[in-house]
C-alpha cells in the first residue's frame, strides 16, 4: 500500500538534546511537507521542499533542520535552539508544486521535551 | 498571502442532527479549497476540495461544502451526522505562494 510513514509515534527527549524526526513515502511524490500542531493553532509550516536536494522555510523554521537526499525521505531534526519543542508534528507530500494539489498526510510524531 | 479562520472552535451536536462548520478564507487571488478531518492523534485525512467549477463540492463520509466567492467562504456541512464523525476538522486554503495555510480547526463532537 502506497503511503506515508512516520516514526517514531512518540519521542521523549531531554531539553538540550538534538532530535531527528523520521518521514517516509512511497507515493512518488515530489513535494514534501513538516508541520508542527499545537492544541488551538492549527498547523504551522516548518519546512517544505518541492524537489531532491532543495528546501524553504516556512514560516516556523527556527531551532529546526531538514535535508531531502532521496525524493522517498524528508527527515526533520529538532535542535537544541528550539525553545519549546514539545508538539504533535506533521510530514505530508504531494504529487508537486502546483498549489491545487491535496496534501496527503503521515500519522504524525508526537515530541515530548522532559 | 493566504489566510483562514474557523469561526467555530468547538462545535457539539446531537446524533442525526445536521451540522454546519465554517471557514472564510482571504486571499488576493484565485484559490484552491481543502477540507480535511483528523481522528485523535492520527494525521489529516481529506474530506473534499474545491478547485474549480461547480460551487458545491461533495467529499467522503456525507459532508459537503459550498465555495461562495461573494462571501470567501467554504462552509462544511452534513444533513444528519454520526458518533463517528466526532472529530477535528481544519478547512485549508492555497494560493499563488505554493504553499497551503491551515485554520486553527473546529472539534466536533456528537452526543448520542
Amino acid at each position: 500500500d502506497g503511503g506515508i510513514t512516520q516514526s517514531p509515534k512518540y519521542l521523549f527527549r531531554k531539553e538540550g538534546q538534538n532530535v531527528t524526526l523520521s518521514c517516509e513515502q512511497n507515493l512518488n511524490h515530489d513535494a514534501m511537507y513538516w508541520y508542527r500542531q499545537d492544541p488551538g493553532q492549527g498547523l504551522r509550516l516548518i519546512y517544505y521542499s518541492q524537489i531532491v536536494n532543495d528546501f524553504q522555510k516556512g514560516d516556523i523554521a527556527e531551532g529546526y533542520s531538514v535535508s531531502r537526499e532521496k525524493k522517498e525521505s524528508f527527515p526533520l531534526t529538532v535542535t537544541s535552539a528550539q525553545k519549546n519543542p514539545t508538539a504533535f508534528y506533521l510530514c505530508a507530500s504531494s504529487i508537486g508544486g502546483t498549489v491545487s494539489n491535496e496534501q496527503f498526510f503521515g500519522p504524525g510524531t508526537r515530541l515530548t521535551v522532559l | 498571502a493566504q489566510s483562514v479562520t474557523q469561526l467555530d472552535s468547538q462545535v457539539p451536536v446531537f446524533e442525526e442532527a445536521p451540522v454546519e462548520l465554517r471557514c472564510n478564507y482571504s486571499s488576493s487571488v484565485s484559490v484552491y479549497l481543502f477540507w480535511y478531518v483528523q481522528y485523535p492523534n492520527q494525521g489529516l485525512q481529506l474530506l473534499l476540495k474545491y478547485l474549480s467549477g461547480s460551487t458545491l463540492v461533495k467529499g467522503i463520509n456525507g459532508f459537503e461544502a459550498e465555495f461562495n466567492k461573494s462571501q470567501t467562504s467554504f462552509h462544511l456541512r452534513k444533513p444528519s451526522v454520526h458518533i463517528s464523525d466526532t472529530a477535528e476538522y481544519f478547512c485549508a486554503v492555497s494560493g499563488r505562494d505554493n504553499d497551503m495555510r491551515f485554520g486553527a480547526g473546529t472539534r466536533l463532537t456528537v452526543k448520542p
